[in-house]
């Protein structure tokens, strides 16, 4: 069992639509828990950042941690054309010094006009 | 605003050549890494550095080798080509070493895509 899964996609949803975004993990070390979004041809960039359990919110999107069932979330709102991309869940934690980013294998979301 | 800047953006090597992939970035970060992407693989991390003088491998180091002599430059080398390197390759950098587990924010390049035939 790898250490982050990732639902593989591709996602459709019409505009407007609410997305939920998901990944489960392993390692019950991990501690910090980020989203990337990478649109085409792009490099990822940091979309949301959650330490331990817990929501976070950041305009329409928000972003939950459930430690107990090692599982997290990336909810949008009101899905635009522009949030077309890849999205790529991220962890670290434990291990100590040198600790390294974990990311899941990313799900291609297309919303629709 | 430069940030993380990769060269080349696209080369196609024959199998056995060597080449250098490029990466500068102008933020005075201390941690950078190599990434490669590949459809249904995701990121994967080849080689990490924690600062000038220092670099560790990652999950998939074979085939690759690096330094870090400034701290502004990370530059990836292939040694021997091989097609299974054909991928896209991303550089990042974040102004924290990871320690006790938080890397920081990682900003990442624009990517490098190669083909090895």
């Amino acid at each position: 069992q790898k250490e982050v899964e990732q639902d593989p996609g591709p996602l459709s949803v019409p505009e407007g639509a609410i997305v939920s975004l998901n990944c489960t993990y392993s390692n019950s070390a991990f501690q910090y828990f980020m989203w990337y979004r990478q649109y085409s041809r792009k490099g990822p960039e940091l979309l949301m950042y959650t330490y331990s359990s817990g929501n976070k919110e950041d305009g329409r999107f928000t972003a939950q941690v459930d430690k107990s069932s090692k599982y997290i979330s990336l909810f949008i709102r009101d899905s635009q054309p522009s949030d077309s991309a890849t999205y790529l869940c991220a962890m670290s934690g434990g291990g100590g010094a040198n600790s390294k980013l974990t990311f899941g294998k990313g799900i291609t979301l297309s919303v629709r006009p | 605003n430069a940030g993380v800047t990769q060269t080349p953006k696209f080369q196609v090597l024959k199998t056995g050549q060597s080449m250098t992939l490029q990466c500068a970035q102008d933020m005075n970060h201390e941690y950078m890494s190599w990434y490669r992407q590949d459809p249904g693989m995701g990121l994967r991390l080849i080689h990490y550095s924690v600062g000038a003088g220092i670099t560790d491998q990652g999950e998939v180091p074979n085939g690759y080798n690096v330094s870090r002599s400034t701290t502004e430059d990370f530059p990836l080398r292939l040694l021997s080509a091989a097609p299974s390197q054909t991928s896209v390759y991303f550089c990042a950098s974040s102004s924290f070493p990871p320690r006790g587990g938080y890397t920081g924010e990682l900003f990442f390049g624009e990517g490098s895509r190669l083909t090895v035939l």
